[in-house]
């Protein structure tokens, strides 16, 4: 068992509209890192927290943005939806060896599907 | 930039061993993982090799070349539970850079 949660498990919104995806991630992890997974395809880095920072981010818009709380828990927040937002949004946790190739591993929540109709 | 290639569906009897190849070009690379996928669930870690050669954990094994920019993920005694996708992904800096995946059908 990971012990990363996610909710909601679905939703549902239309275009334009704003969503906010919550993760509470593993016990003792203190690094969090959010992915998109269309269908069919692998998932694909949106950006990372490390102790509340920002520390990494990957090829999403600013209307893609995060938080994250003094106890690691955090947000995924998406402005504006457009119809290719809809996919798998997973969550994954893992302690600070796992930066900059410490190893390790990640473990993933359960994910939140959403679709934007 | 940045990429990952691996088959996209595999097919194998129970019982079988399966390899599933993996080749990549980053910009960054720490080590290659692999996780296991099944359909409407989450990834879950299976492996990871740093360093060349091969790390064994159970049926499953993982292969790394570095100067060959390859692995692989082995699956011995093939059990029908193990029909799912199969993703390698590169620890690139602060980041997992993902392949598309492999889809193993297994058939009794």
């Amino acid at each position: 068992e990971t012990g990363v949660t996610q909710s909601p498990t679905h939703l549902i919104k239309t275009r334009g509209q704003q969503v906010t995806l919550r993760c509470s991630s593993q016990s003792g992890h203190n690094t969090v890192s959010w992915y998109q997974q269309a269908l069919g395809q692998g998932p694909q880095f949106i950006f990372q927290y490390y102790r509340e920072e920002e520390n990494g981010r990957g090829n999403f818009p600013p209307r893609f943005s995060g938080l994250q709380f003094p106890n690691y828990s955090s947000e995924l927040n998406v402005n504006a939806l457009e119809l290719n937002d809809s996919a798998l949004y997973l969550c994954a946790s893992s302690s600070s060896t796992w930066l900059a190739g410490g190893g390790g591993t990640q473990y993933f929540g359960p994910g939140t599907r959403l679709l934007v109709l | 930039g940045q990429s990952l290639e691996q088959p996209s569906e595999v097919t194998a009897v129970e019982g079988a061993i399966v390899q599933i190849n993996c080749t990549y070009q980053t910009s960054g690379f720490y080590g290659l993982s692999w996780y296991q996928q099944h359909d409407g669930g989450a990834p879950t870690f299976l492996s990871y090799n740093a360093l060349d050669g091969l790390e064994e954990t159970g049926r499953f094994s993982s292969f790394l070349s570095r100067s060959d920019s390859y692995g692989y993920l082995l699956l011995q005694e093939l059990q029908m539970k193990d029909s799912a996708s199969y993703f390698c992904a590169v620890n690139s800096n602060y980041q997992l850079i993902w392949g598309a995946g492999t889809k193993l059908i297994i058939k009794p």
